[in-house]
């Protein structure tokens, strides 16, 4: 099973509209990353929410971490055409403060914004 | 722009054939990865190296042979492949593995290798 699982596979809408995605974990994690990748291309880092914060914003990006439900959200707001990407979430798996050195992704969101 | 740089963009080789990967990044990484992506499924970790060290292998077959030459450089030496083995392979690189924390990677754009 993976690490981490997105919701939803797919989401369309339209410009001007918000985009949720929310990523569920198993495992104890040290922090939670969110990338962006066009299409057959390389991965773009968003933001980084480590396991003691809660909330995290960048630009038009709001992140959320729940470690007692092992989830995560990811919020873009007054979404753009050019925010059609896949989106992942990737865990820094650790335990007791140390990382197990390595990111492992999730299943990924395909967002797709109509202009 | 990617400061991770890539090479060949695009990989056509029969199973026979021998070819390698490179990926250079002039950041001061100490810390380098391979993963392997195929189409609509999410990157998979293959090696992780730590300060020219190899410190992760997630159970690759040995027909994948990874080598970091110095801190700016990874190579991915290919042998008798199996067109499954067909897919983009993505470096990253982040500034180091200090035991506590992974950060932010930094991909390069990818190799797409197609075996036949």
């Amino acid at each position: 099973s993976q690490q981490g699982e997105e919701d939803p596979q797919a989401l369309s809408i339209q410009e001007g509209e918000n985009a949720t995605m929310n990523c569920s974990y198993k495992t104890s994690i040290n922090n939670l990353q969110w990338y962006r990748q066009n299409s057959g291309r390389g991965l773009v880092h968003l933001i980084l929410i480590r396991s003691n914060e809660r909330e995290k914003h960048s630009g038009r990006l709001r992140v959320t971490l729940d470690t007692s439900k092992k989830s995560s959200s990811l919020l873009i707001t007054a979404s753009r055409a050019a925010d059609t990407a896949s989106y992942f979430c990737a865990t820094d798996v650790g335990a007791g403060g140390t990382s197990y050195g390595k990111l492992t992704f999730g299943q990924g969101t395909i967002l797709t914004v109509h202009p | 722009d990617t400061e991770v740089t890539q090479t060949p963009k695009h990989l056509v080789m029969g199973m026979t054939n021998k070819k390698s990967l490179k990926c250079e990044q002039h950041m001061g990484h100490r810390a380098m990865y391979w993963y392997k992506q195929k189409a609509k499924k999410p990157p998979e970790l293959m090696f992780v190296y730590s300060y020219e060290k190899l410190s992760i292998n997630e159970s690759v077959p040995s027909r994948f042979s990874p080598e970091c030459p110095n801190s700016s450089l990874l190579n991915l030496h290919l042998h008798a492949l199996q067109p499954e083995d067909s897919a983009l392979y993505l470096c990253a690189s982040s500034r180091d593995i200090s035991g506590t924390t992974t950060g932010e990677l930094f991909f390069g754009e990818g190799s797409r290798l197609t075996v036949l």
